[in-house]
Formats: C-alpha cells, structure tokens, sequence
C-alpha cells in the first residue's frame, strides 16, 4: 500500500516568507507526527496529532510554527516570517495505533526547506 | 547531557564483520526503543524495536536492551556494503494514565561504513 507522502519534496523560500508543508498518512493511522532534522543531527519532534487534534506541540521551537489536522487524516505544517535558522528536512510520521508503547512509526520522505 | 546519546562515529567495518551501534538514554521512564537505518537523502526506515530486557533477533540484526544500566545496542552481523547508512536510536515514554508518549527523541546517529 502507499506509504506516507509529503509535498513538496523541496521548497526554496525567501527570508521571511510563510511557507505551508502538507503531509498525507498511511491510510487508516490514526496518529501523525511532525518532526525536523537538520544535517547531521537526528530527527527532532516537534507536534503530533491522535485524530484532529495536536496531542503534544511541546516541539514546535516558537509560535512561528503551526500545524493542523482537520479532518483527521492530511496534515499541514506552517511556518510564518521563515528564517534562515528554519532551513532543514521536515519529516512527517504517521503510526497506526492511538496509544500504546509499541506503536511503529512510519516516516515519509520529507521536505527540504531552504531559506535564503 | 543530551536525553539519547549514540556512540561517536564514523564506525568503519570490513565486509562480514560485526558492526556493533551503542546508545545511552537518560530518562529512566523510557519504554520503547529503536532503531532506525538512514540512507543519505532518505527518511529513517526502522528496522528493530524492543522493549524487553534482554536481546530480540531479526535475521542477520540483533538488538540489546538493559533497562538497569539505561543502554540499547545494535548488532549488525556478516555486515554488508549495503548497510552502510546512518543508524538513529530513538526511545519513547509512558506517558501519564499509561498511554504512551507519542514524540520518539533521536540519537545524533552513527555513520557506518561497510567497506569491500
């Protein structure tokens, strides 16, 4: 089955832009994840989501950013008056369980930010 | 301290040899643990959780765990060319009420060679 897909794969912005990344899940995953990795570093959370709404944003760096999920499935991040600082890989997850230690998360193939 | 620490890289190993990834975590309620294989310019792709004291083997991969001493290992037996990619631990929570955390903290990840 298709896996999570994030688009666009790149994105190339201006110094102070506002910029919206979309993440569509696996089918049926209940639970979708934000996260942000920057060369090399690994991933570092930033919000996830159980349904529609943002279960844990204790990651999202300022109020800059911001996500939603409105009807429970795709999801947008937004980041407003984009710095050079926000330039990274934006990696979206998605796992199939509400709860539970074992659920596995699923990574999509990211977005490459870059702020010039 | 850094809430999960991987061992420094890059680790070098000739084909068929043992590759052995170390991590180290601080928070003692962590209950889940992985690790995912990263190819260059590639999302995380998990190959091993565990969350039992004790070792879980999964073909030619071996994961370690000793909740005591706050450590999971890896284990890469008759290493191929093919592994060579970047290693992240990553550990999760129980949150309060025993739902689990969503958010996964990464390592900073371990290159691996495999060389011919």
């Amino acid at each position: 089955g298709a896996g999570v897909s994030q688009t666009p794969s790149n994105k190339v912005t201006e110094k102070g832009k506002y910029v919206e990344l979309r993440c569509d899940p696996i089918s049926g995953h209940t639970a979708l994840y934000w996260y942000r990795q920057s060369l090399g570093q690994g991933p570092e959370f930033l919000i996830y989501f159980q349904g529609t709404g943002a279960a844990d944003d204790s990651g999202l760096p300022n109020d800059r950013f911001f996500a939603v999920r409105p009807e429970g499935s795709v999801s947008t991040l937004k980041i407003q008056r984009t710095e050079r600082g926000d330039s990274a890989v934006y990696l979206c997850a998605s796992s199939p369980k509400i709860g539970g230690g074992t659920d596995t998360q699923y990574f999509g193939p990211g977005t490459r930010l870059t702020v010039l | 301290q850094k809430e999960v620490e991987q061992n420094s890289g890059p680790l070098s190993v000739p084909e068929g040899a043992i590759a052995s990834l170390n991590c180290t975590y601080s928070d003692r309620v962590s209950q889940s643990f992985f690790w995912y294989r990263q190819y260059s310019g590639k999302s995380p792709e998990l190959i091993m959780s565990i969350y039992s004291n004790g070792d879980k083997e999964d073909g030619r991969f071996t994961a370690q765990l000793n909740k005591a001493s706050q450590y999971v290992s890896l284990l890469i037996r008759d290493s191929q060319p093919s592994d060579s990619a970047t290693y992240l631990c990553a550990v999760k929570g129980w949150g309060a009420g025993g739902t689990s955390y969503g958010k996964l903290t990464f390592g900073q990840g371990t290159i691996l060679t495999v060389h011919p």
